[in-house]
């Protein structure tokens, strides 16, 4: 059974600091790997998205890698800003490429001023 | 990219009772999915709700407690049946698109259950 774990549980950080987020899942098996937000009372916002034969995405100051040998997969956000300030989770899709997702717990950041 | 509604987009109900939940999307999806979100916890998936017929439900979940229905591509509905406390969660439709595996998240509907 595939399970997703992201550490660290949060994290807080001053202005303009370069941060990384971490997520490892247990079965290398996967279809993709995404990145979303989720800010409070709102829905998820889909960040990057990494197909299971790509090594990285890159958007704007956010660059996700894909080490799917290991199960491992890493946000890295460049000069954080306050606006950045979200829980942030990562999700698999199963080889099959059902659609379905299987979320990690979450990383919630707070970038201080 | 695809804008999803949720209606309604929070409720207070009463044990014993049950609420349905309306997802419009304003393109014409492939997949369209349920999850559910409890307090301080992630999103786990309900079901994969399939264009008339029967939802795929994942394991945990029953057809009784959490009937789906989706009449057609851009709409489908969740209902919670005889709801307890413990159904108190956020409840969130997503769909994917066609050419594209990103998946898109409505903003979620915030269930009290008294």
């Amino acid at each position: 059974k595939q399970e997703v774990t992201q550490i660290p549980a949060a994290l807080s950080v001053p202005e303009g600091e370069n941060l990384v987020l971490n997520c490892s899942f247990t079965d290398s098996a996967i279809y993709n790997l995404q990145w979303f937000r989720q800010d409070p009372g709102k829905g998820l916002t889909s960040l990057l998205l990494i197909q299971s034969s790509q090594r990285e995405q890159t958007s704007g100051r956010l660059n996700a890698s894909l080490d799917k040998s290991s199960g491992r997969s890493t946000l890295y956000i460049a000069a954080s800003q306050p606006g950045d300030s979200a829980t942030y989770l990562c999700a698999v899709e199963a080889s099959s490429n059902t659609g379905k997702l299987i979320f990690g717990q979450g990383t919630t950041l707070q970038v201080k001023p | 990219s695809a804008v999803i509604s949720q209606k309604p987009s929070r409720d207070i109900c009463q044990r014993g009772t049950s609420l349905t939940i309306q997802c419009q999307v304003d393109s014409q999806v492939t997949m369209m999915f349920w999850y559910r979100q409890q307090p301080g916890q992630s999103l786990t998936l309900i079901a994969t709700a399939n264009q008339g017929s029967e939802a795929t439900y994942e394991s945990g979940f029953v057809i009784d407690k959490f009937p789906i229905s989706r009449p057609n591509l851009t709409f489908s509905t969740l209902t919670v049946s005889n709801m307890s406390p413990e159904d108190s969660s956020i409840y969130l439709c997503s769909v994917s698109l066609r050419f594209t595996d990103t998946q898109y998240f409505g903003p979620g509907t915030r269930l009290t259950v008294l």
